[in-house]
């Protein structure tokens, strides 16, 4: 069965500092896809980054990173000089090839000034 | 930039009322979703639409849901006959191909009274 997994329901990080939040996933597919998707209190989902299974390198997206962890099956996410707007909901997700996409209970950041 | 976009940003419905929820993907895309998030919690997989049919759906998605695209531009989500608990954000989401990220729209706010 597949599965991804926040195990952080909230953050605290003090401004211009980095964050990481955690995100693993189970699948024996050898082809997937992970995100990571922003809610700020307005509701709105806003993409962030995407790591494919066989990309090689780190997904990163200005100061957005993705720290793939293949072996270990984690996709954390890292969030360099933390700003007061990125205060928010974080999801991950992830998909196998198949035409759904899963999302993880999610993380909520709060960032401290 | 090419978005998602849904009508209306906010539905009060009666229960036991029918309500048409709307959504515009964006144009090159061929992969469709619903989801829905209660407030405050998981966002959830309600169905996906590709090659003009239902591609997968999740065990919320019973027979009181629908879906269409009735024209080449318009994909909708209907809810025969609303519940107190179908009260939710209900998100529309489209990709391009599989194994990229979705985009989606700004929601559906439903409240069923």
């Amino acid at each position: 069965a597949q599965k991804i997994t926040q195990t952080q329901p909230g953050m605290f990080v003090q401004e211009k500092e980095a964050v990481t939040l955690d995100c693993t996933y189970d699948t024996s597919d050898q082809s997937y896809g992970l995100f990571w998707y922003k809610q700020p209190s307005s509701g709105e989902m806003i993409f962030l980054i995407y790591q494919g299974s066989y990309d090689e390198q780190n997904a990163t997206e200005g100061r957005y990173s993705l720290n793939f962890q293949k072996a270990r099956k984690s996709a954390n996410l890292v969030i360099s000089a933390s700003q007061l707007g990125d205060s928010a909901m974080y999801f991950c997700a992830f998909n196998t090839g198949g035409f759904k996409t899963i999302f993880g209970a999610g993380t909520r950041l709060f960032v401290k000034a | 930039e090419p978005e998602v976009t849904q009508t209306p940003s906010h539905q009060v419905t009666q229960m036991g009322q029918e309500v048409i929820l709307r959504c515009v993907p964006i144009s090159n895309h061929l992969y469709f979703y619903w989801y829905r998030q209660i407030l405050g919690q998981k966002v959830e997989f309600l169905v996906s639409f590709y090659n003009n049919e239902i591609s997968e759906k999740s065990e919320i998605f019973d027979d009181q849901f629908s879906v269409e695209r009735p024209d080449g531009s318009n994909f909708t989500l209907k809810i025969r006959s609303t519940k107190l608990e179908d009260s939710a954000m209900y998100f529309c989401a489209s990709r391009a191909r599989q194994n990229t990220e979705a985009f989606f729209g700004q929601g559906t706010r439903l409240t069923v009274v």
